[in-house]
């Protein structure tokens, strides 16, 4: 059973447009999650943190928090050229120092 | 720059050589991991170090070997790889449980690693 799910896109939206990456996760009792974005060849940056149910909104990033139905998800507003790439969920639990990450969704704005 | 830097950023090794690669962070932080990236495959989560702990995934390979000989460094010792193993090494660190509020991981730029 996979501990993170992501859809693996490709997602494609034009420039200006919102883009909407979900994730689901296995484990309930996740306390933190996070939204990395990482280009073709580089390491995964760390974009949106989140620790609550809610939304969270950091510039054109909004992440929203769902524990009860296990899901995250990322919106991008006004989705720049500059957003094309992999983006990946990762969550930590209880269980310590573990991260799990999804595959990754990979995003094209094009333009 | 994320405050974690990795060494060698590009590494070519045959079957039968012996090399290391080296993280440092300098964020404060007091636990460090070590991830492997393949093509279409989620991160895979080798090793982590930290101050109560030390945790290995038991699908590792025995010719990973990790070191931590403090909470600013990691290195991961290679030996006798297959071709297999080559993929993108990524070094991340992050504060220590129980501070799950704020245990954001940073990753450092990776080494790329082929073995022929």
């Amino acid at each position: 059973q996979k501990e993170v799910e992501q859809n693996s896109g490709p997602l494609s939206v034009p420039e200006g447009a919102i883009a909407s990456l979900n994730c689901t996760y296995s484990d309930r009792v996740s306390q933190s999650f996070f939204w990395y974005r990482q280009y073709s060849g580089k390491s995964p940056e760390l974009i949106m943190s989140i620790y609550s149910n809610g939304d969270k909104e950091d510039g054109r990033f909004t992440a929203q928090l769902n524990k009860a139905s296990q899901y995250v998800s990322l919106l991008i507003r006004d989705s720049q050229p500059s957003d094309s790439a992999t983006y990946l969920c990762a969550v930590n639990g209880m269980s310590g120092n573990q991260f799990y990450f999804g595959t990754g969704t990979s995003l094209t704005v094009i333009p | 720059e994320t405050g974690v830097t990795q060494t060698p950023r590009h590494l070519v090794m045959g079957m039968t050589n012996k090399k290391s690669l080296k993280c440092e962070q300098h964020l404060g932080h007091n636990a460090m991991y070590w991830y492997k990236q393949s093509a279409k495959k989620p991160l895979e989560l080798m090793f982590v170090y930290s101050l109560e702990e030390r945790v290995e995934n038991n699908s590792v390979p025995s010719r990973f070997s990790p070191e931590c000989p403090n909470s600013s460094h990691l290195f991961l010792h290679l030996h006798t790889l297959q071709p297999e193993d080559s993929a993108l090494y990524l070094c991340a660190s992050s504060r220590d449980k129980p501070d799950l509020s704020y245990n954001e991981q940073f990753f450092g730029p990776g080494t790329r690693l082929t073995v022929l």
